[in-house]
């Protein structure tokens, strides 16, 4: 089970900051969280990921709360290309292993509006 | 090169044929990985194989069966499907190794229509 809940949909004005928040209260110290998003009918799109510090980079900021219960994906200037699914991923661990699984929850539509 | 190609993009099957789909990828990445991804719903996971052994199956059917001939290529066997396997089948790598700090692409995906 997807160990995130994010909102079901959200909109932005184009050219604005989108800030996309995610819920993951049962992550564990390990899991690292991911962002992911889909533009309609194509394979998901990696766009960032952090286990614990804020990262950024040319696509989009990661902030982490310090207890990293939630986090937030900034996207800082909205474009209508940027209208798509967001996906906000708790990385599992399977077992003892190196292996992990990328659960997707539900996911935020981001509708880019002029 | 940072590409996932899956081949076909398009398939239409009947529910006695047997196919298969193909995955392809060059980046030396040894965890691949098949989703399936229902109309408006996010993908589920459904095989991963790690270093070309299967390493999870998410209680899928047998009438899914996976293949992993070398490091750079992943099959998926199709075999007696129903109309409800119809879906966007979707592939994806990653670096193994790393315990969740690298990150994983995807294809563009094969849409499988089963009549």
């Amino acid at each position: 089970d997807a160990k995130t809940t994010q909102p079901t949909s959200m909109d932005c004005a184009e050219g604005r900051a989108a800030n996309l928040p995610c819920n993951h209260s049962t992550i564990s110290g390990n899991e690292y969280v991911y962002w992911y998003r889909q533009i309609h009918s194509q394979g998901p799109q990696y766009i960032i990921h952090g286990l614990k510090n804020n990262e950024t980079n040319e696509m989009a900021s990661l902030i982490i709360t310090e207890d990293r219960k939630s986090s937030t994906l900034i996207l800082p200037h909205a474009t209508l290309r940027d209208t798509a699914v967001y996906y906000c991923i708790v990385r599992v661990n399977h077992g003892s292993s190196n292996t992990g699984k990328l659960i997707f929850g539900q996911g935020t539509t981001l509708q880019v509006k002029p | 090169d940072t590409e996932v190609t899956q081949t076909p993009k398009h398939l239409v099957m009947g529910m006695t044929n047997k196919k298969s789909l193909k995955c392809e990828q060059h980046m030396g990445h040894r965890a691949m990985y098949w989703y399936k991804q229902k109309a408006k719903k996010p993908p589920e996971l459904m095989f991963v194989y790690s270093y070309e052994k299967l390493s999870i199956n998410e209680s899928v059917p047998s009438r899914f069966s996976p293949e992993c001939p070398n490091s750079s290529l992943l099959n998926l066997h199709l075999h007696a499907l129903q109309p409800e396997d119809s879906a966007l089948y979707l592939c994806a790598s990653s670096q193994e190794g790393f315990k969740g700090r690298t990150e994983a692409f995807f294809g563009q995906g094969t849409r499988l229509t089963v009549v």
